[in-house]
């Protein structure tokens, strides 16, 4: 059964800071998403790695997919206040597989 | 209005009773799915449908019914529900281009949020 583990839960860092969301995931995949969800709202998605090695970045955030490892990586680049939101990971094709997400918190 | 719509966004309900949430797509997506949001688990997956009339179990299918005879609509019913159904269900939909590799960016609904006493 496929596995989908996040880490950190929580992270909380200051403005202007770099850091790695880690989703790690069980069986062989050759897609994963992922998505932001503000409090109280709906999920948004942000990437889709389709491939090994496939990186993609929108303003201060880069995703990447490592196939081999089942790794991706979600990369926060000088870390602003919007960016605040719960960042989920997700793994499959049709019965996917969701992170449990990490609350990430910028301060100022 | 276009995109994705879930009713009703808020529903108190009582152990046992019969509870329907609808979701509504107009899209024309061949994909539909139905979630569950609970503290600590993320996302997971009850049912998802591929067309009209196809329907399939995900991780967490039990005391959960599903429909669909029409491509836009996705009734999710709870026959008896129990206090640990509740939770927030969100509803999202993906496109399937035939011969093509399936890119399969699912688009959410505003979500449902369901408590059972």
């Amino acid at each position: 059964e496929l596995k989908v583990e996040q880490n950190p839960l929580f992270l909380s860092m200051q403005e202007g800071k770099n850091y790695t969301i880690y989703c790690n995931y069980s069986t062989t995949s050759d897609r994963l998403y992922w998505y932001r969800q503000d409090p109280g709202k709906s999920l948004e998605s942000l990437f889709v790695l389709l491939s090994n090695g496939a990186v993609k970045q929108e303003g201060r955030l880069m995703a990447s997919l490592d196939t081999k490892a089942r790794l991706s990586t979600l990369h926060i680049t000088a870390a602003v206040h919007d960016l605040s939101a719960t960042y989920f990971c997700a793994v499959g094709l049709n019965d996917m597989r969701f992170g449990a997400g990490t609350r990430l918190t910028v301060k100022p | 209005d276009a995109g994705i719509t879930q009713s009703p966004r808020y529903k108190i309900t009582e152990t046992g009773r019969q509870v329907t949430l609808m979701c509504h797509q107009t899209w024309s997506h061949s994909y539909m799915f139905w979630y569950r949001q609970d503290l600590g688990h993320g996302l997971r997956l009850i049912y998802y449908s591929a067309a009209a009339d196809i329907t399939d179990k995900g991780e967490v299918p039990d005391g959960y019914v599903v429909s669909r005879s029409k491509t836009e609509n996705f009734p999710l019913t709870l026959e008896s529900a129990t206090r640990s159904q509740t939770s927030v269900y969100f509803c999202a939909s993906s496109a399937w281009a035939p011969g093509q590799i399936p890119y399969n960016e699912q688009f959410f609904g505003p979500g449902t949020r369901l408590t059972v006493l």
